[in-house]
């Protein structure tokens, strides 16, 4: 059964540090890896979304890197600012039942 | 641009009432999903649909129902409601198209029911 792990828990940083973000999961058999954002009493926003060939994906100040041999995925966040506070959600699709299994979230804030 | 619309957007139950759970979007998108959200929790799948007429169960399924008569919508229904349903619910929807399994779902903002 395939389980993602997010670690931490939680994070606090002040502005301006660039920070990373830990997923992991248990069944390397996915065709991809998504990384989420939800704010407080809203929904899901897709981040990035890297499929199984790929071993990293870019937008702006994100970039989130895939290593399935290691059930690994990791979203770095350049230049942290107060805007970025949220939780951050991962998920893999695949294994043995083709769907979304999400992890529990890293809550992170941003000090100014 | 309104994408997946979820309502109510909150509502409390009494053990043991009924209620549906609506769920729309304007992307024409063949796939969509029923997830909950417990606190501290990531999501879970109650159930999806590929396309109109046909559904399936997800990871956690017991007590609801759904239907897919149309593309557009999604309902959810709670049939006798229960304290352990207390929960955030999310619907979502994707693409259809070639590689489906690479389009990204997108979300509603949630329904936050309270069973009490």
């Amino acid at each position: 059964k395939q389980e993602v792990t997010q670690i931490p828990a939680a994070l606090s940083v002040p502005e301006g540090e660039n920070l990373v973000l830990n997923c992991s999961f248990t069944d390397s058999a996915i065709y991809n890896l998504q990384w989420f954002r939800q704010d407080p009493g809203k929904g899901l926003t897709s981040l990035l979304l890297i499929q199984s060939s790929q071993r990293e994906q870019t937008s702006g100040r994100l970039n989130a890197s895939l290593d399935k041999s290691s059930g690994r995925s990791t979203l770095y966040i350049a230049a942290s600012q107060p805007g970025d506070s949220a939780t951050y959600l991962c998920a893999v699709r695949g294994g043995a039942t083709n769907k979304l299994i999400f992890g529990t979230g890293t809550l992170l804030a941003v000090q100014p | 641009n309104a994408g997946v619309t979820q309502t109510p957007k909150f509502r409390i139950l009494k053990i043991g009432q009924s209620m549906t759970l609506q769920c729309a979007q304007d992307m024409n998108h063949n796939y969509m999903y029923w997830y909950r959200q417990d606190p501290g929790m990531g999501l879970k799948l109650i159930y999806y649909s590929v396309g109109a007429g046909i559904t399936d169960k997800g990871e956690v399924p017991n007590g609801y129902n759904v239907s897919r008569s149309t593309t557009e919508d999604f309902p959810l229904r709670l049939e006798l409601a229960a304290p352990s349903q207390t929960s955030v619910y999310f619907c979502a929807s994707s693409s259809s198209q070639e590689r489906s399994y690479n389009q990204p779902q997108h979300f509603g903002d949630g329904t936050r029911l309270s069973i009490l």
